[in-house]
């Protein structure tokens, strides 16, 4: 059974560029969650979605944004692109959103550095 | 708000040892707390889900025990090993999200 699949693996852009970022959830899952990783601020939510809707948001401004497919692939993508977005950007699915406690598989990550 | 500190931030042991890894959380209307291990650069690999009703969960030498009412896990991780080297996070799940604290790296030393 395959994984969470993140794509690409790395990435480098400019200030003021815009990026977007995808996720391939395991098969089955239908929740998809991203968070954000960097040696500062640690892991922090960004947003989750399930069955194409966005359920949940973090405290990220109005430049980070997502959507998810209906075969709930999601991208995520940030625009006008600040040095401080530099982080791994992390995906995780789930089978159905988390009131059941179900558990997170994370995918590899995407290295987003921006110069 | 949801606060989750993990300590020590930082162990070394040599090969062999027994040893603990605490997690603490401030607010006990949780899910579920999941235990995750990173390697450097790497994403998270989960290691030991406990639903918010269960008290501990086992996975060959890790074992993670749960108390939801004073707001605290332990990951306690049998013989260790130098594979075991790497950051391990603990995450605690309430709503939508996880809330993850800041790891504890852990250098097993052969």
């Amino acid at each position: 059974k395959a994984g969470v699949t993140q794509t690409p693996r790395y990435l480098i852009k400019t200030r003021g560029q815009q990026v977007t970022l995808s996720c391939s959830p395991i098969s089955g899952h239908r929740s998809v969650s991203w968070y954000q990783q960097t040696p500062g601020q640690g892991l922090q939510f960004l947003f989750e979605y399930f069955s194409e809707t966005q359920r949940n948001k973090g405290n990220f401004p109005g430049r980070f944004s997502g959507r998810q497919f209906s075969n709930s692939r999601s991208e995520m993508n940030v625009s006008t692109l600040e040095l401080g977005d530099s982080a791994l950007y992390l995906c995780a699915s789930s089978l159905a959103p988390r009131q059941g406690g179900n558990e997170a598989f994370f995918g590899q990550g995407t290295r987003l550095t921006v110069v | 708000k949801q606060e989750v500190t993990q300590i020590p931030a930082a162990l070394s042991v040599p090969e062999g040892e027994n040893l603990v890894l605490n997690c603490s959380f401030t607010d006990s209307a949780i899910y579920n707390l999941q235990w995750f291990r990173q390697d450097p650069g790497k994403g998270l690999t989960s290691l030991l889900l406990i639903q918010s009703s269960q008290r501990e969960q086992t996975s060959g030498r890790l074992n993670a025990s749960l108390d939801k009412s004073s707001g605290r896990s332990t990951l306690y991780i049998a013989a260790s090993q130098p594979g075991d080297s790497a950051t391990y996070l603990c995450a605690v799940g309430g709503g939508n999200k996880l809330v993850f604290g800041a790891g504890t790296i852990l250098r097993v030393k052969s």
